[in-house]
């Protein structure tokens, strides 16, 4: 059984269209995040929920909606997508706002074309 | 703001030791280490709470200087499955939910 899963694994589609990525966790969690992982490799957080409540929203395009309708779910949409969204998008989950370590579901690579 | 991570990449021969730098601009309340294998998840290393403290993670340790606002990865004596991008990450605060990741060190052990 998977802890953090994410679907779809690949996405490619045109610039324009929308697109949405899921992500499920079975560990208990009451945390979950959305991180952009870029060419260059670096790892920038989106957004952060804590019992379904958004808690951190960075300074994301609003074309961007996280919408969690539980807490082991997480899901992200995206509006008219862009060249720059390319990118491989890692959703991931904590327990309870703390110290503990994240885990990171596989990761959704998504290609703008 | 981020962290800053040096060396930018390394390259080891099988046995050899490595040590990663992390450095921020801002206090820090933790440091995690996380390694991401190529096409791969970041998979958590460890967590630093307290200054000065050490912790370990099979032959992979790290230290953490508060004051200094750094933190340390030892890798000792680097296997093959050691190869990787190594991130060291700062929450902004006590939490977790903002952990800001550092500019990552690619690690390359060759036989």
């Amino acid at each position: 059984d998977t802890a953090v899963s994410q679907t779809p694994k690949y996405l490619v589609t045109q610039m324009g269209n929308d697109k949405s990525i899921k992500c499920e966790q079975n560990l208990g969690h009451d945390t979950m995040y959305w991180y952009k992982q870029d060419s260059k490799k670096f790892l920038k957080i989106m957004f952060s929920y804590n019992n379904k409540e958004l808690i951190i929203n960075e300074t994301v395009p609003n074309r961007f909606s996280p919408k969690s309708p539980d807490k082991a779910h997480l899901n992200l949409h995206i509006n008219s997508l862009e060249l720059g969204d390319s990118a491989v998008y890692f959703c991931a989950s904590s327990q309870r706002r703390g110290t503990g370590e994240l885990f990171f579901g596989e990761g959704s690579r998504l290609t703008v074309l | 703001q981020q962290p800053v991570q040096s060396p930018q990449a390394v390259i080891l021969r099988e046995g050899e030791d490595a040590v990663i730098n992390c450095s921020s601009s801002k206090a820090l309340y933790s440091v995690h280490w996380y390694r991401q294998k190529h096409g791969e998840a970041p998979v958590f290393l460890m967590i630093l709470l307290k200054g000065g403290e050490q912790k370990g993670h099979e032959k992979i340790s790290a230290s953490f200087n508060e004051k200094k606002q750094q933190s340390s990865l030892y890798l000792t004596a680097s296997q093959l499955s050691y190869s990787g991008t190594y991130f060291c990450g700062t929450p902004r605060g006590f939490g977790n939910e903002k952990l800001t990741f550092g500019t990552g060190t690619r690690l390359t052990i060759i036989p």
